[in-house]
């Protein structure tokens, strides 16, 4: 047990629907990092918030936007859903103190866009 | 674009054999993670070393480091057939001109241990 928590675990949306994916971090831990991982790939960055705000973005577009609130829980929100938003959405909760440390992964939300 | 690459895709052994996974990646970094994945669910944390780190233990896990390679090496000894998941090397390259990089991971290893 990591102490991230995600839900839901599972989701079906219809294309052109918009999705809240959401994410409780680790106690402790003040950041926290969204990840896509599309069926036998990696999983691909997103995005990551410190502090409430975001502080790094991997190669996706405006549509996939975050927040990040005090007690450090997190939101993923995807607008204009498309097929390919399709994946395994994953959570990650990390304390920066200076460096960056081990990064603990929730459970995952499973997006299906149909 | 994924920075690590695992060498195999695909591990076959018996149980109690040592199973060891391969991971290359191609800019520098700050650390690099192992994680084990059981039928896509959540990753799970296996072992973080530190650039300038060579080698960690972790019970039945030892994990190498090779900077001037750009490589990185996890041996799983005595395995079971709990083991059998998908390993994956994740990367941390710190903070560039656009902020955290998160982690970069590459396709995985899927390892099977046969009974």
């Amino acid at each position: 047990e990591t102490g991230v928590t995600q839900s839901p675990t599972h989701l079906i949306k219809t294309r052109g629907q918009q999705v809240t994916l959401r994410c409780s971090s680790q106690s402790g831990h003040n950041t926290v990092s969204w990840y896509q991982q599309a069926l036998g790939q990696g999983p691909q960055f997103i995005f990551q918030y410190y502090r409430e705000e975001e502080n790094g973005r991997g190669n996706f577009p405006p549509r996939f936007s975050g927040l990040q609130f005090p007690n450090y829980s997190s939101e993923l929100n995807v607008n204009a859903l498309e097929l390919d938003d399709s994946a395994l959405y994953l959570c990650a909760s990390s304390l920066f103190n200076g460096m960056n440390t081990e990064a603990f992964f929730g459970q995952g939300t499973r997006l299906t866009v149909v | 674009s994924q920075q690590g690459e695992e060498d195999p895709q695909a591990l076959s052994i018996q149980e109690g054999e040592n199973a060891t996974m391969n991971c290359s990646y191609k800019t520098s970094i700050n650390n690099l993670q192992w994680y084990r994945q059981n039928s896509g669910r959540g990753l799970v944390h296996l072992i973080l070393i530190r650039s300038n780190e060579r080698e960690k233990h972790s019970g039945r896990l030892r994990v190498t480091l090779d900077t001037s390679k750009k490589s990185s090496s996890l041996l799983i000894t005595a395995s079971r057939a709990a083991d059998t998941a998908s390993y994956f090397c994740a990367t941390d390259a710190g903070y560039s001109g656009g902020g955290a990089d998160g982690l970069t991971f590459g396709k995985g290893t899927h390892l099977i241990i046969q009974p």
